[in-house]
């Protein structure tokens, strides 16, 4: 049973630019989420994708972008690439069974993006 | 908004010493409470979880955590560490209202030294 998985591992960018990062999830999971790591801190939520549709988001500008597939994949896009955005950029799915039900996610290993 | 607190940024202690990590969050409603630990290189993991019934939860690794309501604590614990237990720790929690995301603490860095 495959985990969650993440590509690329590594990515440097300049600042300025375009990225794309991708995320299968775990076998039977339907729900997408994204978060965004910086050193030394816990995971901060981006935004959540379930049935090929943003349904949460958090405190993210409009340049962090995503989309999800019908297999369940997804991407997340960040645009006009800041120094800020370095961080270890984390995928998590899980299975919604039921609104308002329990919830748990499982991680992928994560996008380490370096900004130059 | 839902808010995690966790008191200590970086804990040592030496092998076979207990652990407490304190855990508060801010919410009213319905929480589902996790336990996350990253290990040095490796992916977030579930240490344990709470969603409902017994407050004194048990996880993987002999941890266990408890769900005081009043108190809007969850703390983790675990009576010996052992030089393997060296990792980041999460707390994090979910609630079931509009928000309906994960919301995680800072974290705190456990060393255990042999």
């Amino acid at each position: 049973d495959a985990g969650v998985t993440q590509s690329p591992t590594h990515l440097i960018k300049t600042r300025g630019q375009q990225v794309t990062l991708r995320c299968s999830p775990k076998s039977g999971h339907d729900t997408v989420s994204w978060y965004q790591q910086a050193l030394g801190q816990g995971p901060q939520f981006i935004f959540q994708y379930y049935e090929e549709e943003e349904r949460q988001r958090g405190n993210f500008p409009d340049r962090f972008s995503g989309h999800q597939f019908p297999n369940y994949s997804s991407e997340l896009n960040v645009n006009a690439l800041l120094l800020g955005d370095s961080a270890l950029y984390l995928c998590a799915s899980s299975l919604e069974v039921l609104t308002g039900g329990p919830h748990e996610q499982y991680f992928g290993p994560g996008t380490r993006l370096t900004v130059t | 908004a839902q808010s995690v607190s966790q008191h200590n940024h970086h804990v040592i202690l030496s092998e076979a010493a207990s652990l407490e990590l304190g855990c508060n969050y801010s919410y009213g409603g319905t929480v589902n409470l996790f336990w996350y630990v990253q290990y040095p290189g490796q992916h977030l993991q579930l240490l344990l979880k709470y969603f409902s019934g017994d407050p004194l939860v048990k996880g993987i690794k002999g941890f266990e955590a408890e769900f005081i309501k009043s108190k809007f604590s969850f703390n983790l614990r675990k009576p010996s560490v052992q030089w393997s237990d060296t990792a980041e720790y999460f707390c994090a929690v979910f609630s079931s209202g509009s928000a309906r995301q994960l919301t995680f603490g800072s974290g705190t860095q456990l060393t255990v030294l042999p």
